[in-house]
């Protein structure tokens, strides 16, 4: 079954050091993976999307994810983070061509000013 | 351009009850998916709607119903509900000409069952 695992359940990080949040996949064929982020109260916001093609992908507010097939990995990250990253992170995968998703259990970020 | 938009925001109902939830997609959007988000959770998929018919159903129950409407807008119906089903529910859209490789999810309407 199509799924993935996201290993920490908070990430803590100085405002203007580099984030990186950790997703790994187990899927069986080409793997479709997302990162959506959650803030309080909110809804999930789509932050950016791997389907095929470069392996370091470019999303909204400055986060990229890198694809990396071998280590079954598609960390997110961003450069300098901001007080106002601080949310909840999910990790996506697409389970089906319904684009039916299965989603991690969420990392919370937390940006200390 | 209104995004995904859900009603009511917050419900409470008591155990035993019916509840019905609210989803108007995306604009250009034609299929609808609900998620349910226990707390601490990730959201599990309860199921999807294209052209009024449920076209894929997750491991949830038959108390869990759902229906969408010529516009495109949809329904989630849960019967005899259970303190279980407290939970953040969340609509996404997309648009199945694009492959619906982005879904759109609206900000969910918080359910507690008391």
């Amino acid at each position: 079954a199509q799924s993935v695992a996201q290993p920490e359940d908070q990430v803590n990080v100085a405002e203007g050091n580099p984030l990186t949040v950790k997703c790994t996949y187990s899927v069986s064929g080409n793997p479709y993976l997302f990162w959506y982020v959650q803030y309080p109260n909110r809804g999930l916001q789509f932050l950016l999307k791997y389907i095929t093609g470069d392996n370091l992908v470019k999303g909204s507010y400055g986060f990229e994810a890198e694809f990396n097939k071998s280590q079954t990995s598609f960390h997110l990250k961003k450069p300098s983070a901001l007080v106002s990253d601080s949310a909840l992170y999910f990790c996506a995968v697409r389970v089906d061509g319904n684009n039916r998703l299965a989603f991690g259990k969420g990392n919370q970020v937390v940006v200390i000013p | 351009d209104a995004g995904v938009t859900q009603s009511p925001t917050h419900l409470i109902k008591t155990r035993g009850q019916q509840v019905t939830l609210r989803c108007s997609p995306k604009s250009g959007h034609d299929t609808v998916s609900w998620y349910q988000q226990a707390l601490g959770q990730g959201p599990q998929f309860i199921f999807q709607y294209y052209e009024e018919e449920e076209r894929q159903r997750g491991n949830f129950p038959d108390r869990f119903s759902g229906h969408q409407f010529p516009n495109y807008s949809s329904e989630l119906n849960v019967n005899a509900l259970l303190l279980g089903d407290s939970a953040l529910y969340l609509c996404a859209s997309g648009a199945r000409t694009a492959g619906l490789y982005e879904q759109y999810f609206g900000p969910g309407t918080r359910l507690t069952v008391t």
